[in-house]
């Protein structure tokens, strides 16, 4: 069956921290992606890669960088935590091959910055 | 600018009757549709797609309908389950494999 993991299921952080989210897919999938959702505004797509060491940004990428060394593995890097990046944060991977693969997403990362 | 629209943030259906929720969009380009179903304190997970060539398509209890006039989709569930409670996303893309998503609608079914 079909697994994307989040190292975290809850985090807490103060201003100013770096912030690591992990997230790892065992399906061999090429597509990686990560999220915010926030009350009222749906899922916002943050980053997302194609490959390995490929990267693209979505529709917010602001005060955020990703990286993906190996294919299984995509972390979402908060350079330097504000409040306003309090959020749930949900991975998701798809295979190669366009729109009509599905995405599958993890649990989720609860992330609050004190 | 919400380029994929769910008006409806809440919709409660007895169990049994037909559940509708709608989603708008703008992007006229948008040619592959779909909708996630999300669980509290677990990831959405796909639940049925549609393509543009298409206006209904039927996966058991689930219908999405198309109407690519109106830039307009719909999910019927019938007959309703108290396990379809959950948040529903539709989402949009334009041909790639990048997705825009709504904002969501909160499903409650009344035993």
């Amino acid at each position: 069956d079909v697994k994307v993991t989040q190292s975290s299921r809850y985090l807490v952080k103060r201003t100013g921290e770096k912030v690591f989210l992990e997230c790892v897919q065992d399906m061999d999938h090429e597509n990686m992606f990560w999220y915010r959702q926030d009350p009222g505004l749906g899922l916002r797509l943050i980053y997302f890669s194609y490959d390995v060491k490929m990267k693209e940004k979505g529709d917010i990428p602001e005060g955020y960088s990703v990286s993906r060394e190996k294919k299984e593995r995509f972390s979402l890097i908060l350079e330097s935590a504000s409040t306003n990046q309090t959020s749930m944060y949900l991975c998701a991977s798809s295979e190669k091959g366009g729109y009509n693969q599905p995405q599958h997403f993890g649990d989720g990362t609860r992330l609050s910055i004190l | 600018d919400q380029q994929v629209k769910q008006n409806s943030p809440s919709l409660s259906v007895q169990e049994g009757r037909i559940s509708i929720l709608n989603c708008d969009y703008t992007n006229s380009m948008f040619d592959y549709f779909l909708w996630y179903k999300k669980y509290p304190a677990e990831g959405p997970t796909f639940l049925i797609s549609i393509s543009s060539i298409k206006d209904k398509n039927e996966d058991g209890r689930f219908t999405v309908f198309l109407n690519k006039s109106a830039k307009h989709l719909s999910l019927h569930i019938v007959p309703s389950q108290p396990g379809d409670s959950a948040v529903y996303f539709c989402a949009a893309s334009t041909g790639n494999e990048k997705l825009t998503f709504g904002t969501g609608t909160r499903l409650t079914i009344i035993p």
